[in-house]
């Protein structure tokens, strides 16, 4: 049971914004959100992590709700490169452990 | 980051025999994972490899079908054996880096063809 719920696609276009949501509603207290990617033929890829406050790094942005409910990963200016599977991983505090759900695969239309 | 190598990249293999996957990282880790991600589907936990002591196999996976080896901070195998089709898969070995909170880094997966 992946505990998170994303939608199976979605679509941008070149050098757009793409804000990709993720639904947590069980998420306890000790449970950081981490967001993979897996590009075509290649093993997943870590992009950000959060526990309650927003993140920035260089690959994207993570805004996390005020009620830890959901989030969403922002890829601010969208690439080609960036056309991928990306998954939101609920992963529990002190667990080694990643359960993956099914993702959303993002198409950058150029 | 943890660079991770794998071998075999690819292999296609007769149903019956076994094929041992390779999984070499450049750094010292402790968790290492293995991961099966079947065609068109997600990834899915087989076993965490730990150095020292048994694999401990997540639900659905039995020692004898993937037995893990873990004899450095380096390396690992997985064995997959008595193949059949349905073990046709992209098989993914994957490393914890302790400094940023348990995130994982992933080699760049088997892709194993039972016939």
């Amino acid at each position: 049971d992946a505990k998170t719920t994303q939608p199976n696609s979605m679509e941008s276009n070149e050098e757009e914004p793409v804000h990709l949501p993720c639904n947590h509603s069980t998420i306890s207290g000790t449970d950081y959100i981490h967001w993979y990617r897996q590009l075509p033929s290649q093993g997943p890829e870590y992009v950000i992590h959060g526990l309650t406050s927003n993140v920035n790094n260089r690959m994207a942005s993570l805004a996390i709700a005020e009620d830890r409910k959901s989030s969403t990963l922002i890829l601010h200016r969208a690439t080609l490169r960036d056309a991928a599977v990306y998954y939101c991983i609920r992963k529990q505090g002190g667990s080694e452990k990643l359960v993956f759900g099914k993702g959303t695969k993002l198409t950058v239309n150029p | 980051s943890a660079v991770i190598s794998q071998k075999p990249s690819r292999d296609i293999c007769q149903r019956g025999t076994s094929l041992t996957i390779q999984c070499q990282v450049d750094s010292q880790v402790t968790m290492m994972f293995w991961y099966r991600q079947q065609p068109g589907q997600s990834l899915t936990l087989i076993a965490t490899a730990n150095q020292g002591s048994e694999a401990t196999y997540e639900s659905g996976f039995v020692i004898d079908k993937f037995p893990i080896s873990r004899p450095n901070l380096t390396f690992s195998t997985l064995t997959v054996s008595n193949m059949s089709p349905e073990d046709s898969s992209i098989y993914l070995c994957s490393v914890e880096d302790l400094s940023l909170e348990e995130t994982q880094y992933f080699g760049p997966g088997t892709r194993l063809l039972v016939l």
